[in-house]
């Protein structure tokens, strides 16, 4: 079955630095990646996504890139401000079964003013 | 903004005891997910709903798990006996369709098991 791995676990950034967290996927038949963001005491929020078919997508501060064929796929966040600060799931899932994500064990991020 | 109800927010109960769950997903979302997140982990699919239907139930332990949505809307999930492993934090999302679209997610119940 899938299995997604998710870098750094943990990441400290000052304010106005940019983030990024990497993921990998092992199933070449995923074709749905998305990210979500998850502050303390609530559920996940989906940020950003991206599909197979899409190599980059960006909305406002935040870009998502994949490489298929690295079966990797990254979240990218500029200028970072201190609500940024919470932990970040990537996911992926199969064509025809997109709400059964396979999720990452999370990256928290730290924004520090 | 349209949101998904769970409750209870936090249970607290004894292993051997049964426990249970609702959720309420967003008006006119035909699916509907119980996901498991355990701390410091990310969440993991039990069940998955099309309306009243089962689409996927593959990682339920469905010796102690039970789950149902008989009208197609809201849903309850069920543990008994509840054992000190199932201490997580259970998250309800819906979409309007399990192909595409996005999950929203509930705030969680988080159960205790003592």
């Amino acid at each position: 079955g899938e299995n997604v791995e998710q870098h750094p676990s943990t990441l400290s950034v000052q304010e106005g630095d940019s983030a990024v967290i990497k993921c990998t996927y092992s199933d070449s038949a995923s074709n749905y990646f998305p990210w979500y963001k998850q502050e303390l005491g609530k559920g996940p929020q989906l940020i950003i996504d991206i599909r197979s078919n899409v190599g980059e997508k960006k909305d406002q501060r935040i870009a998502v890139t994949l490489n298929k064929t690295a079966k990797h796929f990254s979240l990218h966040i500029t200028e970072t401000q201190p609500e940024d600060s919470a932990v970040y799931f990537c996911a992926a899932s199969r064509r025809g079964s997109q709400g059964n994500l396979i999720f990452g064990k999370g990256t928290k991020l730290s924004v520090k003013p | 903004e349209a949101e998904v109800a769970q409750s209870p927010r936090y249970k607290i109960t004894e292993k051997s005891q049964a426990v249970a769950f609702w959720c309420d997903p967003i008006s006119g979302h035909a699916t509907l997910y119980w996901y498991r997140q355990i701390l410091g982990q990310g969440p993991e699919l039990l069940v998955q709903f099309q309306d009243e239907s089962v689409v996927d139930d593959s990682q339920l332990p469905k010796d102690r798990f039970s789950a149902e949505r008989l009208k197609g809307v809201d849903s309850t999930l069920k543990i008994q006996p509840a054992e000190l492993g199932d201490s997580a934090m259970y998250l309800c999302a819906s979409s309007f369709s399990g192909d595409t679209g996005e999950l929203f997610f509930g705030e969680g119940s988080r159960l205790t098991v003592l």
